[in-house]
């Protein structure tokens, strides 16, 4: 079985530029998260999806940071515009079903913002 | 908010020997516990899971404790391997829809030769 995929590996941008990231979660995973992780600290929890759905974005930073999943399988997260903070990993998972069920997660998408 | 912590940063063993890594928790509600392995460059790999009406579990090298009443998860790795070397990471769910997930800070095991 395939595992989740993430896209691009690596992003350095400059500040106040726009950056997206996608992610491709393992077939017939209902459930999809997106985390933010900075180094040296454990992943936040950034939203996430049940299908199309929208489940809990309560942690997403809204005024610069946005999430879609269309047709309930691929995801994008994008920053628009990016801040020097926002450098960290971006993990993107999912899981089969319900939410809070194990998760998988992808190889994750470096961002650098200069 | 609630979360979850560990205190100890690193870890350091000797190859063969046991490994306990250990977390606080503070969010009572909390009713699924899962460990996760992280190496360089890579996300978060699942290791094992335990849900709260369980107070231990054990896989394939690694057992997991839960202890409800002084809010402490643990993670044994029994004959570490140089391959353990890793991150680990605990994190705690809750919520009526699961919906609630947390990870720790991870503490950084580093297995010696």
């Amino acid at each position: 079985e395939a595992g989740v995929a993430q896209s691009p590996r690596y992003k350095i941008i400059e500040k106040r530029q726009s950056v997206a990231f996608w992610c491709n979660p393992i077939s017939g995973h209902a459930t999809l998260y997106w985390y933010q992780q900075i180094l040296g600290q454990g992943p936040k929890l950034l939203i996430q999806f049940q299908n199309n759905g929208v489940v809990d974005d309560s942690q997403l930073p809204k005024d610069r940071f946005s999430a879609e999943r269309l047709k309930g399988v691929d995801s994008t997260l994008k920053i628009q515009p990016a801040k020097l903070e926002d450098s960290a990993v971006y993990l993107c998972a999912s899981s089969l079903d319900q939410v809070g069920e194990t998760q998988y997660f992808g190889p994750g998408t470096r961002l650098l913002v200069l | 908010g609630e979360s979850v912590g560990l205190h100890l940063p690193t870890l350091s063993v000797q190859e063969g020997d046991n490994s306990i890594i250990n977390c606080a928790y503070s969010n009572s509600a909390s009713d699924y516990f899962i460990w996760y392995k992280q190496e360089s460059g890579k996300g978060p790999q699942f290791i094992i899971d335990i849900r709260s009406n369980m107070d231990k579990r054990q896989g394939q090298r690694v057992t997991v404790l839960l202890n409800k009443t002084v809010k402490h998860l643990s993670l044994q790795i029994a004959a570490t391997q140089p391959g353990d070397s890793a991150v680990y990471f605990c994190a705690e769910n809750w919520g009526p829809r699961g919906q609630n997930f947390v990870f720790g800070p991870g503490t950084r095991l580093s297995v010696l030769p």
